[in-house]
């Protein structure tokens, strides 16, 4: 399977532990994005990366939260202090560059990471 | 700025029966839309796109038409299945292609 994959799918944590999530898109696309969907909503745009530079972090993404790409493949997603208003699905996605691909384009969306802060 | 404004649902219907899922939008600059359909316990998967006005997006018997003049693209099917029943986002992407903007989903569930 060459689609987006996201690790663990499911994650249980107490309110103020730390939890990191991994993300590996598609081996050819340089941008990689990260969403959060909670219940009855559509995903909100976090944070995105083209090859290993971050270029765009929403408001959504406070203090607590870092994203990395270290080598422009796979990403990391932390968030340290939990709370449970962070309970929800963490969604990966990952695209060719606009300039590549001869405009915006579509993006191809992982299973997600649902987490539950108890 | 950018959003988009999807119809609620839930939305029940009867097998063969005629779909329309309304969506509108706002957006800066020259935007490209979007359906994606999210069927349960997994990812959100592609429908259908339209990168400009007048284009018609299709798949798998849904179709959509970006209607710049009214900032609509809603999504249609002839005759719904069962297997259709998901949940269904509109989205727009900016023309700069750095992410999209959802709508809250409407959930169809198709009933034989």
């Amino acid at each position: 399977d060459t689609g987006v994959s996201q690790d663990p799918r499911h994650k249980i944590t107490k309110r103020g532990q730390n939890v990191t999530f991994r993300c590996d898109p598609i081996s050819e696309h340089n941008r990689l994005y990260w969403y959060r969907q909670t219940l009855g909503q559509g995903p909100e745009f976090l944070t995105y990366f083209q090859n290993e530079a971050q270029l765009e972090k929403s408001r959504l993404l406070s203090d607590r939260f870092s994203a990395e790409r270290p080598k422009g493949s796979f990403s990391t997603l932390e968030i340290q202090r939990t709370e449970q208003g962070d309970s929800a699905m963490y969604l990966c996605a990952s695209s060719l560059d606009p300039g590549l691909a001869g405009g915006p384009n579509e993006q191809y969306f992982g299973p997600g990471t649902r987490l539950t802060v108890t | 700025g950018n959003s988009v404004t999807q119809m609620e649902g839930p939305v029940t219907l009867s097998e063969e029966a005629f779909l329309t899922i309304n969506c509108t939008y706002t957006a800066t600059g020259y935007p490209s839309l979007f359906w994606y359909v999210q069927y349960p316990g997994e990812g959100l998967q592609l429908l259908l796109k339209a990168t400009k006005a007048d284009d018609k997006g299709s798949n798998k018997g849904f179709e959509a038409t970006y209607r710049k003049e009214t900032t609509s693209f809603h999504l249609e099917k002839g005759s719904v299945q069962v297997s259709d029943s998901a949940v269904y986002f509109c989205a727009l992407l900016r023309w700069t292609g750095n992410q999209f903007y959802f709508g809250t989903g409407t959930s169809l569930t198709v009933i034989p």
